[in-house]
């Protein structure tokens, strides 16, 4: 069974700061990962989504890596503002299209 | 472009009440998923439809839950009778097709009393 796992679960920095977000998965037969943002009441919203057979992916301020083979993904997040104050969800599909989701990151920046 | 929508955004039931959730998706979208999202945890998805099709329901408590997709557009998720534990956000989503990002629509938040 696929499990996510994503470090830290709580995070606050101060506005201009570049930071990391963790996710890895224990099963590395995926077809892509997806990072997501989450506001307070909200839905998801699609950030950055990651085919298996890519490394990388970029938009914006925001890049996402994938190490498919050691089950790890990250998100860096350039010179972070408060609008940025949000949980962050990293999610992977395997066989059947199903989405598999961490618990989230929960990012402040503080001002 | 509209998104996918849902109705109502808030719910508030006694127990062994019954409560359904409607959910319209991206225009053209063919697959479309509901999930259940418990407090600080992240979405689990209860099924999937392909079209009107539900190709997995593998997740979903038929007991007391069930959902429809009537010609392949709108869906309706409902339990019956609501439990306690039932409080969470119930989301719905859609893609182009399978295996294909997945958009989200606002959620319902559902409180069992």
């Amino acid at each position: 069974k696929q499990e996510v796992t994503q470090i830290p679960a709580a995070l606050s920095v101060p506005e201009g700061e570049n930071l990391v977000l963790n996710c890895s998965f224990t099963d590395s037969a995926i077809y892509n990962l997806q990072w997501f943002r989450q506001d307070p009441g909200k839905g998801l919203t699609s950030l950055l989504l990651i085919q298996s057979s890519q490394r990388e992916q970029t938009s914006g301020r925001l890049n996402a890596s994938l190490d498919k083979s050691s089950g790890r993904s990250t998100l860096y997040i350039a010179a972070s503002q408060p609008g940025d104050s949000a949980t962050y969800l990293c999610a992977v599909e395997t066989s059947g299209s199903r989405l598999t989701f961490g618990e989230g990151t929960q990012l402040t920046v503080n001002p | 472009e509209a998104g996918v929508v849902q109705s109502p955004r808030y719910k508030i039931i006694e127990k062994k009440q019954p409560v359904a959730f409607w959910c319209n998706p991206i225009s053209g979208h063919n697959t479309l998923y509901w999930y259940l999202q418990n407090l600080g945890q992240g979405p689990e998805l209860l099924i999937r439809y392909e079209n009107e099709e539900a190709v997995d329901d593998s997740q979903l408590p038929k007991d007391r839950f069930s959902a429809e997709r009537l010609k392949g557009v709108d869906s309706t998720l409902k339990i019956q009778p609501a439990e306690l534990g039932d409080s969470a956000v119930y989301l719905c989503a859609s893609s182009l097709v399978a295996s294909n990002e997945q958009f989200f629509g606002p959620g319902t938040r559902l409180t069992v009393l």
